[in-house]
């Protein structure tokens, strides 16, 4: 299995544009999150998804945020408009089942926005 | 709010030497704690589960242990080698809960 799959892998756009990240989870898996990390805040849980459906997107920072899973194979984060302030590394991560199932992660979107 | 909180200072150990991280947290107990290893460039992977009613567990040479009067994680890892150097993070998980709170991680260096 090729493990999970971001897409790009590095992002540099500027101000007032829109982002859109993609993430294919491990075949089978029913979970998928999002996350994003920077220095100051470290690793936070964004959204995720349960069969598809998003679950909990209270970690969502605001409005500019959205995150669709039109089928178990691929998801995205979108950001609209970009802003300096979400420059950080964005990972996807995937679980098999639920709770304490371990989380197997990408290898990160770095997003720079100027 | 859940606060978690892990060395923040670089923890430097002598090959062959044990190293222990701390992941301490406050207010309520999480049902199970994770462990995970970041190597720069690259996402977490996960090394070691330990649930609320589990004291301690042993895989190879790591050793994880939970204490929730304390409230606190420790993880250990014996006849350490330059190898083991990464940042390790533990998270939090919570029952009826699916997503983890991750502590900022402790970055730690192996010196041969």
């Amino acid at each position: 299995d090729a493990g999970v799959i971001q897409s790009p892998r590095h992002e540099v756009t500027e101000m007032g544009q829109e982002v859109t990240l993609r993430c294919k989870p491990i075949s089978g898996h029913d979970y998928l999150f999002w996350y994003r990390q920077t220095m100051m805040r470290g690793l936070e849980l964004l959204i995720y998804f349960n069969n598809n459906v998003p679950i909990d997107d209270s970690g969502m920072p605001e409005d500019r945020f959205s995150a669709k899973m039109p089928n178990a194979s691929f998801s995205t984060l979108k950001i609209q408009p970009s802003e300096p302030r979400d420059s950080a590394v964005y990972f996807c991560a995937s679980s098999f089942g639920q709770g304490a199932d371990e989380q197997y992660f990408g290898p990160g979107t770095r997003l720079t926005v100027t | 709010s859940q606060k978690i909180e892990q060395n923040s200072e670089a923890l430097n150990i002598q090959e062959g030497k044990t190293a222990t991280l701390t992941c301490n947290y406050t207010n309520y107990s999480p049902a199970y704690l994770q462990w995970y290893r970041q190597d720069p460039g690259r996402g977490p992977v996960f090394l070691l589960l330990i649930r609320e009613n589990e004291k301690e567990k042993r895989k190879e040479r790591l050793k994880v242990t939970f204490d929730t009067t304390l409230k606190q994680s420790l993880f250990h890892i014996t006849a350490s080698q330059p190898a083991d150097s990464a940042t390790y993070l533990c998270a939090l998980g919570w029952a009826g809960a699916d997503g983890l709170t991750f502590g900022k991680g402790t970055h730690l260096i192996i010196q041969p």
